[in-house]
């Protein structure tokens, strides 16, 4: 069955370092969207991304955060000068449809900025 | 904007007893809902989903779920529980008119006792 994978599992960082988080979502799927859980907190949107543009984005989602579809497989997070409160698990999603919202959900991410 | 709340963090039960994960959401109009389980190292696996039309939905793993109107609510319920349903269960909800943003309910963490 396919799947969506993210890479690496857990990253460590230091504080004002850029880090690059990866997703490769299920193939045939054309909208993507990260989403990150603050240790004990909600899982919580950041970001839609369709046709090589953000669709909509949050309020967490500042000028510190990008993303990519560098190629036609990877889906890519970046920030680019981490802070400790940016410690959290990000999950990377997939789906067909923006309509039919069946998100499918990688493993995640575990970021550690220290 | 829209909020979901489950109650309840911690829920134990034994196996071979029924189930039911409550969940109320705080939307305008009706939403998409739906309700994730995530196990240890995993990501987070759709169960189940309601978009329109019949209220009681069925999903895999033998889970159902059904949305009442009057009370905004979306329970998730199962007759007898399986040791393997152990992990943590999150309602979430769409808006029809968003790019697929999901807001996500804190989460209930289910064990089972044999």
């Amino acid at each position: 069955e396919p799947e969506v994978t993210q890479t690496p599992s857990h990253q460590v960082t230091q504080m004002g370092q850029e880090v690059i988080l990866r997703c490769v979502p299920i193939s045939n799927h054309l909208y993507f969207y990260w989403y990150r859980q603050i240790l004990g907190q909600k899982v919580e949107f950041l970001v839609s991304f369709y046709n090589n543009e953000i669709s909509e984005k949050s309020e967490i989602f500042d000028d510190q955060f990008s993303v990519e579809r560098p190629d036609g497989s990877n889906f890519t997070l970046k920030i680019r000068s981490t802070k400790l409160e940016d410690s959290a698990m990000y999950f990377c999603a997939s789906s067909t449809d923006r309509g039919a919202y069946e998100q499918y959900f990688g493993p995640g991410t575990r970021l550690t900025v220290t | 904007a829209q909020s979901v709340t489950q109650p309840d963090i911690h829920i134990t039960v034994s196996e071979g007893a029924s189930l039911e994960l409550r969940c109320n959401y705080s939307y305008g109009a009706t939403p998409y809902l739906f309700w994730y389980v995530q196990s240890p190292g995993q990501g987070l696996q759709l169960l189940l989903k309601y978009f329109s039309g019949d209220t009681l939905v069925q999903g895999i793993k033998g889970f159902e779920a059904e949305f009442k109107r009057s009370q905004s609510s979306f329970n998730l319920r199962k007759p007898s529980v399986h040791w393997s349903d152990a992990a943590e269960y999150f309602c979430a909800v769409g808006v029809r008119t968003s790019y697929g943003k999901l807001t996500f309910g804190q989460g209930t963490i289910l064990t089972v006792h044999p």
